[in-house]
């Protein structure tokens, strides 16, 4: 059965101490590994697509890397306005043309 | 260039009853999906809409849900009647291009909070 499994659930950091968040999946055909941002009472904001092992993209603080069987969003440094929910979904071959979401991991960012 | 907007954003409605949400795509936009999130589930898909016609309705929990797209435009996503299990967030989204969905990510709107009681 394909599956998106998110890693930890919840992070709660330090303003500047830089880590990784974890998606990894098991899915028959990956098309395309999507991070969204969601903030409380908002739908979710994309941020990245990633299409094949070794890609990897980046935006201000936040990076994400692909491997066959996982992908890192990586924040360095991070600030208080980083806090937020982040979603790893993924489009995969027979699935048409919906993504499978993971549960998310839900960031806290602290002075 | 407006977003995905959504009505309600919140309902609330006793079980049984009937409730209808609107979604509003970004203006262009042929394809339009429903997405739903129950108490500490993740997000799921519904269905998927290009232009007025059901691409692919796969994710509809049962037949008390039924959703329109007169016109190709606004969406409808109607439950009648309600159950306590319906209770979730429901999510529309919208994207350009159907045939590459990874060059054309998902913009989705805030969502509406169903709550039947």
């Amino acid at each position: 059965e394909d599956q998106v499994t998110q890693s930890p659930e919840a992070l709660r950091l330090q303003e500047g101490e830089s880590s990784s968040l974890n998606c990894s999946y098991t899915v028959s055909g990956l098309r395309g590994l999507f991070w969204y941002r969601q903030d409380p009472g908002k739908g979710p904001e994309f941020l990245f697509t990633l299409y094949s092992a070794g890609e990897e993209k980046e935006k201000e603080r936040l990076k994400a890397t692909l491997t066959k069987k996982e992908s890192f969003l990586h924040i360095t440094a991070p600030k208080p306005e980083d806090s937020a929910t982040y979603l790893c979904a993924v489009h995969f071959t027979g699935g048409g043309n919906k993504l499978t979401f993971g549960t998310g991991t839900q960031l806290k960012v602290e002075l | 260039e407006a977003g995905v907007t959504q009505f309600p954003s919140h309902s609330v409605i006793e079980k049984g009853q009937t409730v209808t949400l609107r979604c509003d795509p970004i203006s262009g936009h042929d394809n339009l999906y429903w997405y739903r999130r129950v108490m500490g589930k993740e997000i799921k898909f519904l269905l998927h809409f290009v232009k007025e016609s059901k691409q692919d309705e796969s994710g509809m929990p049962n037949n008390r849900f039924l959703a329109e797209r007169t016109g190709g435009t606004y969406s409808t996503l109607k439950v009648q009647p309600a159950e306590l299990e319906d209770s979730g967030v429901y999510f529309c989204a919208s994207s350009q291009d159907r045939s590459r969905l990874y060059n054309s990510p998902l913009h989705f709107g805030n969502g509406t909070r169903l709550t039947v009681t």
